[in-house]
């Protein structure tokens, strides 16, 4: 199947430094990915959907200044979290989508504020 | 609001015996379910999925049961196998071109020798 990376695997960070996220499709183009944030023992949680050349859209209850989203490419989305602070500590996944139901899911990133 | 629901947190099963993961759902306008695979510190990797046209998808040792008049649906694997032990997550997509999946809180299951 299509493989979706993410960079860096793990992270951890002080508390109010910024910290990018990046998801790349490795063997084909994504016009849409998708960023989930997982709580321990908890759901995925959908955060927002990155179009190529456009604006992400959020889901309701996600902070957008907070959560940077840029799509600059067909095969790259990142998230940066912005002045991180311990409860932005999570397990942030990434998706891209090729085709309605069909999305891949990248490997997930740690983020650890201290 | 929980739109997809997984009411086991966990379930243990007899390596050789049936496992069976259930999933329910509250809104009319999903039209495609899918089942996936989760490790731990991992992204989620694709099973399984079932249009809303259809009550039954089979594939290998997984098939996939959706009743939708009782917005249910369910994973049974059989054989398992210890490797199956996992995290199952069950996800729905709504009608229209969004693409956004909506994720159950998951059952871990575990299987043993």
């Amino acid at each position: 199947g299509a493989v979706v990376s993410q960079h860096p695997s793990r992270v951890i960070c002080k508390s109010g430094t910024s910290v990018k996220i990046e998801c790349r499709s490795l063997d084909f183009q994504a016009t849409t990915m998708f960023w989930y944030r997982q709580f321990p023992k908890k759901s995925l949680m959908l955060m927002a959907t990155s179009n190529e050349g456009s604006k992400a859209t959020y889901e309701q209850g996600v902070e957008k200044d907070k959560f940077l989203i840029n799509h600059a490419s067909l095969t790259l989305s990142t998230l940066t979290v912005t002045s991180a602070h311990p409860e932005d500590s999570s397990f942030y996944i990434c998706s891209a989508r090729t085709g309605r139901e069909t999305q891949y899911f990248g490997p997930g990133t740690r983020l650890l504020v201290l | 609001d929980q739109q997809v629901k997984q009411n086991s947190p966990s379930l243990s099963v007899q390596e050789g015996r049936i496992s069976i993961l259930n999933c329910d759902y509250t809104n009319s306008m999903f039209d495609y379910f899918l089942w996936y695979k989760k490790y731990p510190a991992e992204g989620p990797t694709f099973l399984i999925s079932i249009s809303s046209i259809k009550d039954k998808n089979e594939d290998g040792r997984f098939t996939v049961f959706l009743n939708k008049s009782a917005k249910h649906l369910s994973l049974h694997i059989v054989p398992s196998q210890p490797g199956d032990s996992a995290v199952y997550f069950c996800a729905a997509i709504t009608s229209g071109n969004t693409g956004k999946l909506i994720f159950g809180q998951g059952t871990t299951l575990q299987v043993k020798p």
